[in-house]
Formats: C-alpha cells, sequence, structure tokens
C-alpha cells in the first residue's frame, strides 16, 4: 500500500526566506504527483501537478521537483511570504490503486511565514 | 467561476439521525470524489465516482451511501449518524478517474456528531 510522508509536519520561517518541503512516497509506480495548499477552514487549492515522465514544474515562486526512483519530491517557496502561510499536501496519484484510493496524502507541512 | 460547490458548510446531528451532504461541479468532469480529513489521520478517500452511473467504494465507506445524481452532481449520504463520522468531508472532482491530473475541491462540510 502506498504510504506519503511529509517532512516537517510544521515549519515557521521568517519573512524573505527560500524554504523547501519534503514529500516521500513508498511505491515509485505513480502517474503523478501533486502539491497543494489548504489554508485553515478552507478547501485544498492544487498548486502543481508533475506527471511521472516530468523532474519538476514551476508556476511564480514555487517550483516542484520530482524524483521518482527514490521516491521523493520536494516544493521549494523562493522569498517565503507571511500569506504564504497554510499546510502544504502532497498526493501521488497511484497506478496500483485497485483499492479504489485514487489519491494517497500526506499529513501536510503546516507553514508559517513570520513579518 | 463556481468550480465545486458543497452544502451544507456546516451541520450539528445527534447519534442516529440521517442527512445528505451535496455537491455539484460546473467543470464538465467525469471523476468526483468524496474524502473526509481528520486531524492525525489526513485525508481518506470514502467513496468515487469514476463517470456518470458508477460509484465505487474508496477507503473508508463504512457507514455511508452515495448517489451520482448526474454529471454534475454527487451526493453523500449519513444513514445513521455516529460520532465517529465527526469530521471534514471534501467533494472533489477531476477530468478522469486514471491518471486523474489535477484534483478540484469543494471549500468543505463540517460536521459534528453528538
Amino acid at each position: 500500500k502506498q504510504e506519503v510522508t511529509q517532512i516537517p509536519a510544521a515549519l515557521s520561517v521568517p519573512e524573505g526566506e527560500n524554504l523547501v518541503l519534503n514529500c516521500s512516497f513508498t511505491d515509485s509506480a505513480i502517474y503523478n504527483l501533486q502539491w497543494f495548499r489548504q489554508d485553515p477552514g478552507k478547501g485544498l487549492t492544487s498548486l502543481l501537478l508533475i506527471q511521472s515522465s516530468q523532474r519538476e514544474q514551476t508556476s511564480g515562486r514555487l517550483n516542484a521537483s520530482l524524483d521518482k526512483s527514490s521516491g521523493r519530491s520536494t516544493l521549494y517557496i523562493a522569498a517565503s511570504q507571511p500569506g504564504d502561510s497554510a499546510t502544504y499536501l502532497c498526493a501521488v496519484d497511484d497506478m496500483n490503486n485497485n483499492a479504489g484510493n485514487m489519491l494517497t496524502f500526506g499529513g501536510g507541512t503546516r507553514l508559517m511565514v513570520k513579518p | 467561476n463556481a468550480g465545486v460547490t458543497q452544502t451544507p458548510k456546516f451541520q450539528v446531528l445527534k447519534t442516529g439521525q440521517s442527512m445528505t451532504l451535496q455537491c455539484a461541479q460546473d467543470m464538465n468532469h467525469n471523476s468526483m470524489y468524496w474524502y473526509r480529513q481528520d486531524p492525525g489521520m489526513g485525508l481518506r478517500l470514502i467513496y468515487y465516482s469514476a463517470s456518470e452511473g458508477t460509484t465505487d467504494k474508496g477507503e473508508v465507506p463504512n457507514g455511508y451511501n452515495v448517489s451520482r445524481l448526474n454529471k454534475r452532481e454527487f451526493s453523500l449520504r449519513l444513514e445513521s449518524a455516529a460520532p465517529s463520522q465527526t469530521s471534514v468531508y471534501f467533494c472533489a472532482s477531476s477530468v478522469n478517474s486514471k491518471n486523474t491530473g489535477e484534483l478540484f475541491f469543494g471549500e468543505g462540510s463540517r460536521l459534528t456528531v453528538l
């Protein structure tokens, strides 16, 4: 069964820092990996989707990389801002999802960017 | 741009009561999903509908039923609510269910069962 782990569970940084969030998964047979953002009391918003054949995706100050063979992805946030404070979740779309678990989510990293 | 809309946003039930969570998407997506989110447990799939007319169990289906009413709407029903069903419920949709692509979520429905 696919397992997705995110470390650290929480992170507090001063404004302006560049930071890296980590996601690891146990089964490399995936279609894609997505990074989501969740604000308190809100739903999830998709930030970046990396197909299994891709190495990275970029959107503005965000860059996500994927190393399928090692089961790792990183989300890089450049020049962090207080508005980046949220919980960030990664999820893998598992090829072996016969049990019906279409996406397997990590537990998330709760990020606080201090002014 | 409504995206995925869920109702109600908040609900308090007594043990044994029933209720239905409604979800609608306006993106012409084929696949729809119901997840629950609990502290320390992350997001877990309850049921999904790969396409109109089909529904399948996810990881935690016990105590729930679903109906894919049409391509737009996917409802989740609790027939006899239990305190263990206190959670935040999210509806989501995607173009397809295999190699799902980008997943779009609703704002969530916060359910408390007393």
